[in-house]
């Protein structure tokens, strides 16, 4: 079975440019949450999509914005990039919303300059 | 809120035993997570203890104590392949299910 896999890997944009990124989760799997990791700040949550629904949040701004499609795939947008959205945004997918075990995709590095 | 603590880099000899501790203080708890994370790599599931006690996956084994806020991760017979960061995460009980993770212990595993 194929794991979460993460579009593109590698990002770099500028000052105010917006980016959206993509997370396929495993088969089967339904529930899709989105992290921010920062050498600083360790792994932080941003949100949770389960059934096209957004079910929680994480205490970001609301430049970070996502999605989900019926096929379970998700995006996440951030518009008006700052220098501090550098960072490795993970995703994770889980069977269903409040399952325990999580599977990670390989991340995406974006790189703000 | 949730505030866990973990150190932030340990080092070991090859084939000896470590244990990374993680405290947390927070206002409802569920259960405590360990996550594996190689560099440049996605975090990998260890462990997600629920109940008091000792629960061993192999060279791996994972404690908790709710009572005193407490969990410890340890590992056995230390390869080199073990040098990566683990993340100790706290669920909340009820509400949102999410995670708050931990910064990471960075262990180095060296010969």
């Amino acid at each position: 079975k194929a794991g979460v896999t993460q579009t593109p890997r590698y990002l770099i944009k500028t000052r105010g440019q917006q980016v959206t990124l993509s997370c396929s989760p495993i088969s089967g799997h339904r529930s899709v949450s989105w992290y921010q990791q920062t050498p600083g700040q360790g792994l932080q949550f941003l949100f949770e999509y389960f059934s096209e629904t957004q079910r929680n949040k994480g205490n970001f701004p609301g430049r970070f914005s996502g999605r989900q499609f019926s096929n379970s795939r998700s995006e996440m947008n951030v518009s008006t990039l700052e220098l501090g959205d550098s960072a490795l945004y993970l995703c994770a997918s889980s069977i269903e919303t409040g399952y325990n075990e999580q599977f990670f995709g390989p991340g995406t590095r974006l790189t703000v300059l | 809120g949730q505030n866990i603590d973990q150190p932030t880099e340990m080092t070991a000899t090859e084939g000896a035993i470590v244990q990374i501790n993680c405290t947390y203080q927070t206002s409802g708890f569920n259960g405590l997570f360990w996550y594996q994370q190689h560099a440049g790599e996605a975090p990998t599931f260890l462990s997600y203890n629920v109940l008091d006690g000792l629960e061993e996956k192999g060279r791996f084994s994972s404690f908790l104590s709710r009572s005193k806020g407490y969990s410890y991760l340890l590992l056995k017979e230390l390869q080199m392949k073990d040098s990566a960061s683990y993340l100790c995460a706290v669920r909340p009980r009820g509400g949102s299910y999410i995670p708050t993770f931990g910064r990471g212990t960075s262990l180095i595993v060296h010969p």
